[in-house]
């Protein structure tokens, strides 16, 4: 199957820090990728929707000049937390869309924010 | 009430039963996901469907579009089966946005 990657896994970093998260489709091109953020014991929960070459559409209630998203080319998008505070802290998770025609999404392994 | 209800929400077996998770949902869909997450927290996509019946293993997925519903059976389960398992629909109107259950949480004992 299709391959996504994350990096890092695990990040820990001071209050009031930025932290970038990569998210690589490996082996095919993928014109929209997914952020999704889940506290613990709940489901995932979308973010955003990252479209190559063009803004991310944020859901309701997502701060959009907090959660940065970049789309920069067909097999990376990236998710910048700015200003990062504890309340920040929580697992994000992305995934990219393979193929539109077929319903075909793939996630990857997640990223383990902590916030000190 | 959810767009999409799984049950039951927790679930413990024996090692070797046959386990049934179900999902419900209230919406047309163009396709329902069946995924997997691990304790370390990384989802696998277990199936993707659109009508009808999958295998993979020992893992059945089934889709009924008229009464919108769908089961995963698991055969001979395993402790390493123990996880997550969350069902997820691409809504018909929603371009390609997920709607996610709230998962059910599998244990299976040796």
């Amino acid at each position: 199957g299709a391959v996504v990657s994350q990096h890092p896994s695990r990040v820990i970093c001071k209050s009031g820090t930025s932290v970038k998260i990569e998210c690589r489709s490996l082996d095919f091109q993928a014109t929209t990728m997914f952020w999704y953020r889940q506290f613990p014991k709940q489901s995932l929960m979308l973010m955003a929707t990252s479209n190559e070459g063009s803004k991310a559409t944020y859901e309701q209630g997502v701060e959009k000049d907090k959660f940065l998203i970049n789309h920069a080319s067909l097999t990376l998008s990236t998710l910048t937390v700015t200003s990062a505070h504890p309340e920040d802290s929580s697992f994000y998770i992305c995934s990219a869309d393979k193929d539109r025609a077929y319903n075909e999404q793939f996630f990857g392994p997640g990223t383990r924010l902590t916030v000190l | 009430k959810n767009e999409v209800e799984q049950s039951p929400q927790n679930l413990t077996a024996q090692e070797g039963e046959f386990i049934t998770i179900n999902c419900s949902y209230s919406v047309g869909i163009s396709a329902l996901h069946w995924l997997q997450q691990h304790p370390g927290g990384g989802i696998v996509s277990l199936f993707m469907l659109s009508s009808g019946k999958k295998k993979h293993g020992r893992l059945i997925a089934t889709i009924n579009i008229q009464e919108k519903h769908s089961s995963l059976h698991i055969t001979a389960s395993h402790p390493r089966d123990s996880a997550v398992y969350i069902c997820a629909v691409k809504r018909g109107s929603s371009g390609d946005k997920l709607t996610f259950g709230t998962g059910t949480r599998l244990a299976v004992r040796p």
